[in-house]
């Protein structure tokens, strides 16, 4: 069964600065996809960035970048110059795809950003 | 487009009432999946469907059961209320299984289910 960690279950970080959100995760699947949710207090899921285990090259979307290291089987989410909207709760998931062609994904348990001021 | 809607938003049920939660997927999106949210447990997969049939199940009791409609509107039904029921149910809506780029999954706001 595939398994994501997230080991920070807090950080905190002064706006403007980078930070970088852990995440690691354990397949033995040799194709499969990791994913970057941000969760506000309000609930909603907000879709972040995706890296393919594939992908040549590690993701990037505006401020999130994912450094993705195969070997080592993590891919931590870096923010750079972080804003106050940026606080929330930060999900890393993997893609699991069964023989019938269904897909979900498998969350860690999150981490809490805090950006102070 | 619009994005993921899910009705109602909140919801307050007493213990052995039913309920059922509602799910439009984006325009186009023919798999829906449902996810259950708690603080002890995390974020849970419920169920998948796709073209009105369900494709996937997670480790849930009977009590928990969907269904999708030809318009791709999925409901998810929860019978005999327990209090360790009362979670964040969020549905996502994909591409997978359309020819496009599968691997997003799009969340709608959630519905917030308290039962007392």
């Amino acid at each position: 069964a595939q398994k994501i960690t997230q080991t920070q279950p807090g950080m905190f970080v002064q706006e403007k600065e980078a930070v970088t959100l852990d995440c690691t995760y354990d397949t033995s699947d040799p194709s499969y996809g990791l994913f970057w949710y941000k969760q506000p207090s309000s609930g909603e899921m907000i879709f972040l960035i995706y890296q393919g285990s594939y992908d040549q090259q590690n993701a990037t979307e505006g401020r999130y970048s994912l450094n993705f290291q195969k070997a080592r089987k993590s891919a931590n989410l870096v923010i750079s110059a972080s804003q106050l909207g940026d606080s929330a709760m930060y999900f890393c998931a993997m893609r699991e795809i069964t023989q019938g062609g269904s897909e979900k994904l498998v969350f860690g348990k999150g981490t809490k950003l805090t950006v102070n001021p | 487009k619009a994005g993921v809607t899910q009705t109602p938003r909140y919801l307050i049920k007493t213990r052995g009432q039913q309920v059922t939660l509602s799910c439009s997927p984006i325009s186009g999106h023919r798999s829906v999946s449902w996810y259950q949210q708690t603080p002890g447990q995390g974020l849970q997969f419920l169920f998948e469907y796709f073209s009105e049939t369900q494709r996937n199940k997670g480790n849930f009791p009977g009590r928990f059961s969907g269904r999708q409609f030809s318009n791709s509107r999925s409901e998810m039904n929860v019978s005999t209320l327990e209090l360790g029921d009362s979670a964040l149910y969020l549905c996502a809506s994909s591409l997978a299984g359309s020819g496009g780029p599968s691997y997003e999954q799009y969340f709608g706001p959630g519905t917030r289910l308290t039962v007392t």
